[in-house]
């Protein structure tokens, strides 16, 4: 299984500061096709999942552009240009390119 | 708008057996990926199974091969779970989840039903 480490476990961020998250893969991430399917989510407590960034650095529909996904090969980042209070949560990285499909083990965003 | 909801999620001994369906809207089902994904406060977030469009592919996580099976109904726009020797560490809240018209993983998720395994 493809090992997924996210870094760090916890993130203490300020208010309309940027804050940025590491995500590395055990191998690399480049599909047969040459894309690269890695994923971030933000789960805000008491909620589901929700995905952000597709495919490295695709941002998902009604996801602000203060989001930014940067990357390639093994080593990933999620980067906040300015954390609002509304991106208080858990993110998670995904790889979606070998079976089984693995999760990183979340990074907790707070004040 | 997408939707999908999960249930059928309860308390079952270990050795037991449940089934979670996850009910969909709001798209053309049969036309999807659909995966479960559970998520436990010892584990975070794990992967359990993939089913494609038309049901002739399917993936399973080892933790769950051979226990666990996927399937999927298109008349009735929801995609099922049978969950058999269940064990202890089977507990947690389990999420189905689609991917997009491209094949990418997981851009709807269900709210998550909760699965308790304990004698």
């Amino acid at each position: 299984d493809v090992v997924m480490t996210q870094s760090p476990l916890s993130l203490p961020v300020t208010l309309g500061q940027p804050a940025s998250i590491s995500c590395r893969s055990a191998q690399s991430l480049v599909y047969s096709d040459g894309k690269t399917y890695l994923s971030w989510f933000q789960q805000r407590p008491g909620q589901s999942p929700r995905r952000l960034i597709y495919k490295v650095s695709n941002r998902d529909s009604g996801v602000p552009d203060r989001f930014s996904g940067s990357g390639s090969g093994t080593d990933f980042t999620l980067k906040i240009s300015r954390v609002e209070a509304e991106d208080i949560g858990v993110y998670y990285c995904m790889q979606g390119t070998h079976w089984p499909l693995t999760f990183g083990g979340g990074t907790k965003v707070e004040i | 708008q997408v939707q999908l909801v999960e249930s059928g999620g309860a308390l079952v001994k270990p050795g037991g057996s449940l089934r979670v369906s996850c009910a969909a809207s709001g798209f053309t089902f049969s036309d999807y990926y659909m995966s479960w994904i559970r998520q436990s406060p010892e584990k975070g977030l794990e992967w359990l199974a993939y089913i494609n469009s038309g049901g002739t592919k399917i993936y399973y996580a080892d933790s769950v091969k051979g226990r666990f099976t996927i399937s999927r109904d298109d008349a009735k726009n929801s995609v099922y779970l049978q969950m058999n020797s269940l064990r202890v560490e089977d507990t947690a809240v389990y999420y189905c989840a689609k991917a997009d018209d491209n094949g990418d993983f997981f851009d709807y998720w269900g709210q998550g039903t909760l699965v308790t395994v304990s004698s």
